[in-house]
């Protein structure tokens, strides 16, 4: 079964700290990986999209960096801010003839002052 | 552009009763999707049409749950009847694609109808 793994769950930083989080999948083959950004009561917002001959994508203090050989992407955040509080998804795209998307269960980042 | 619009926001029923929910794609997307969220499975696809097509519904849980798209700026999720178990978040996105969605394209999410079915 196509499957895309997050860790971790959950992750408390300081403001200003960086951190990275962990995505793994099993979607093969592959077409593309994003990253959203889902605020509370929101619906989720792309960071970044990568196909898989790019290994890394920036979107100002975020970056993503996707392994295809391994099927691991990563999405750093450097200087947090308290507006990145959020749960950040990692997804990947269906091998199958449409733009339909596989969704990790996200991390829940918490940036605290 | 005022994004895709979603109503209602908050929906609260109970057991039994019939749930519409309303979702305006943005203007020119081609595609629209249907999605719900819970804290136990994340976010699942529901329902996806091109051109006012459904497309893929293997998602849809149940008989319970249909979907249309009259027209290429309106679509509605209904339940009927409607369970405790539906409780969740269900978000509408829609994509540019043209012929075929591109792999590529963005989907732009709407803010989510939550619902509530007590």
């Amino acid at each position: 079964k196509n499957q895309v793994e997050q860790s971790p769950q959950s992750l408390i930083i300081l403001e200003g700290k960086n951190c990275t989080l962990q995505c793994n999948y099993t979607v093969s083959p592959f077409s593309n990986l994003r990253w959203y950004k889902q605020d509370t009561g929101r619906g989720p917002v792309s960071l970044t999209i990568m196909t898989f001959s790019e290994n890394t994508k920036s979107n100002g203090r975020y970056t993503a960096t996707l392994d295809a050989d391994t099927k691991q992407s990563s999405l750093h955040i450097t200087a947090s801010q308290l507006s990145d509080s959020a749960s950040y998804i990692c997804v990947v795209s269906d091998p199958g003839g449409y733009n339909k998307l596989i969704f990790g269960a996200g991390t829940r980042l918490a940036v605290h002052p | 552009d005022a994004g895709v619009i979603q109503s209602p926001r908050h929906e609260v029923t109970e057991m039994g009763q019939e749930v519409t929910l309303r979702c305006k794609p943005i203007s020119g997307h081609n595609s629209l999707f249907w999605y719900r969220q819970t804290m136990m499975r994340g976010l699942e696809l529901l329902i996806y049409f091109n051109n006012n097509v459904p497309i893929d519904d293997s998602g849809m849980p149940e008989d319970r749950f249909s979907a249309k798209m009259p027209n290429a700026s309106f679509s509605t999720l209904k339940i009927q009847p409607s369970e405790p178990r539906d409780s969740a978040v269900y978000f509408c996105a829609s994509s540019p694609s043209s012929r075929g969605p591109s792999r590529r394209d963005e989907q732009f999410f709407g803010p989510g109808t939550r619902l509530t079915v007590l």
